[in-house]
């Protein structure tokens, strides 16, 4: 396994646009994580699935955002109508369930909004 | 969420060791501390968790304070490849909330 895999890892997209971002986790991973990043701040949470399921959303995630983990397996992350506000990295992670386990996460596909 | 307190930045010179704070005054019995660090473009990287006892890996040593209350990331020697944002993290099987973590810069 060759670790958290996203894509694109840029985006350039115009304002109004809609973008859709995919996470690729570690195949035993039940939990798959997105972040948003923006420069000179830590990751801020914006969802998180266990399996197929989304368990929580984050008050950051407006109804412009929409993720999906249709198997169980891979996730997208779409952006509707975007906004210049919206640029930023957006980082997937994936772990096991149980505090043990740490996160790995991916290089993250960064979005510039135009 | 439980919270911690790290210092901005912090400088080392290289060969050196490194001794990064967090504070968690308000840790539970079950929240696991766990670090991570951010290279420049990159995401970030788990470096070692830990709960009771201070542990020890490749990457790092973890010392955890008897009381919990905070924890001290041990970089032996550093190079100029650890130049990262180091996070310290509370954990408890929920999502993982980051803060602005402490900028390491290395000196050669």
């Amino acid at each position: 396994d060759t670790g958290v895999s996203q894509n694109p890892r840029h985006k350039i997209t115009k304002r109004g646009q809609n973008v859709t971002f995919r996470c690729d986790p570690i195949s035993e991973h039940n939990r798959l994580y997105w972040y948003r990043q923006t420069l000179g701040q830590g990751p801020e949470f914006l969802t998180y699935f266990q399996n197929e399921a989304q368990l929580e959303k984050s008050r950051l995630l407006s109804d412009r955002f929409s993720a999906e983990r249709p198997k169980g397996s891979f996730s997208t992350l779409e952006i509707q109508r975007t906004e210049q506000g919206d640029s930023a990295m957006y980082l997937c992670a994936s772990r096991k369930a149980g505090g043990a386990y740490g996160y790995t996460f991916g290089s993250g596909t960064r979005l510039t909004v135009v | 969420d439980a919270k911690t307190t790290q210092p901005n930045s912090m400088e080392s010179n290289e060969e050196e060791p490194v001794h990064l704070p967090c504070n968690h005054s308000t840790i539970s019995g079950t929240d696991y501390i766990h670090w991570y660090r951010q290279l420049p473009s990159q995401g970030p990287e788990y470096v070692i968790h830990g709960l009771t006892s201070n542990v020890n890996n490749r990457m790092a040593s973890l010392a955890i304070a008897e009381d919990r209350k905070s924890s001290t990331l041990i970089l032996h020697r550093a190079t100029l490849r650890d130049a990262a944002v180091y996070y310290c993290i509370l954990y408890n099987n929920n999502d993982m909330r980051f803060g602005a973590g402490t900028r390491l810069t290395v000196k050669p």
